[in-house]
């Protein structure tokens, strides 16, 4: 099945600062790459995602980029605040044709220090 | 708020016992996945319904189960209870919208002494 490895599985950074978060993959079938965030005790929630026909993606301070040659993808946050501070989490679907699950990463711990 | 409604929020039992755990998923979505989050493995997917019927199987012990009903809620049961059982257990929904966007509930955290 599907492989996802997640790095780094915690990161601090500075109020202000930028943060990359990137990961891997291993199906080339793989067609889209989500990112979700969750906070303590809820549930993971969407924040943004890409498909395979997407090189980059942007929604304010958040970004996706995306290498299919290499199979990798990262998510770039940039003017970081507080409240960003939570579980980052990447996936990729596997599977087929109408039936595609997700396969999640380990996970990344963000803290932003003010 | 998801719209996705997992019940109960936390659960101690006992090795060895059996419990249920029901997922509601957002009005309109057909498919239902349950995932198990623990410390050190992230989020494994367990199975995947639609529509009333099992369409994938992940990572699911013999001694857990699942189904979905005809008004499309989900059940997970977990039998022979272990320790190692132990984790957040949620509960996606997807569909309704057309996207492959997964909505998750709050999930529900076992704790087996």
């Amino acid at each position: 099945g599907e492989n996802v490895e997640q790095h780094p599985s915690t990161l601090s950074v500075q109020e202000g600062d930028s943060a990359v978060i990137k990961c891997t993959y291993s199906d080339s079938a793989s067609n889209y790459f989500p990112w979700y965030k969750q906070e303590l005790g809820k549930g993971p929630q969407l924040i943004i995602d890409i498909r395979s026909n997407v090189g980059e993606k942007k929604d304010q301070r958040i970004a996706v980029t995306l290498n299919k040659t290499a199979k990798h993808f990262s998510l770039h946050i940039t003017e970081t605040q507080p409240e960003d501070s939570a579980v980052y989490f990447c996936a990729a679907t596997f599977g087929r044709a109408g039936s595609y699950q997700l396969t999640f990463g380990k996970g990344t711990k963000l803290s932003v220090i003010p | 708020d998801s719209g996705v409604t997992q019940t109960p929020k936390h659960l101690i039992t006992a090795t060895g016992q059996r419990v249920t755990l029901r997922c509601s998923p957002r009005s309109g979505d057909l498919s239902v996945y349950w995932y198990q989050q623990s410390l050190d493995q992230g989020l494994q997917f367990l199975i995947q319904y639609y529509n009333g019927e099992e369409r994938a199987k992940g990572n699911i012990l013999e001694r857990f189960s699942a189904q979905q009903f005809p008004d499309l809620h989900s059940e997970l049961n977990l039998s022979s209870l272990e320790l190692g059982d132990s984790a957040l257990y949620f509960c996606a929904s997807s569909g309704a919208s057309g996207g492959m966007e997964l909505f998750f509930g709050e999930g529900s955290r076992l704790t087996v002494l």
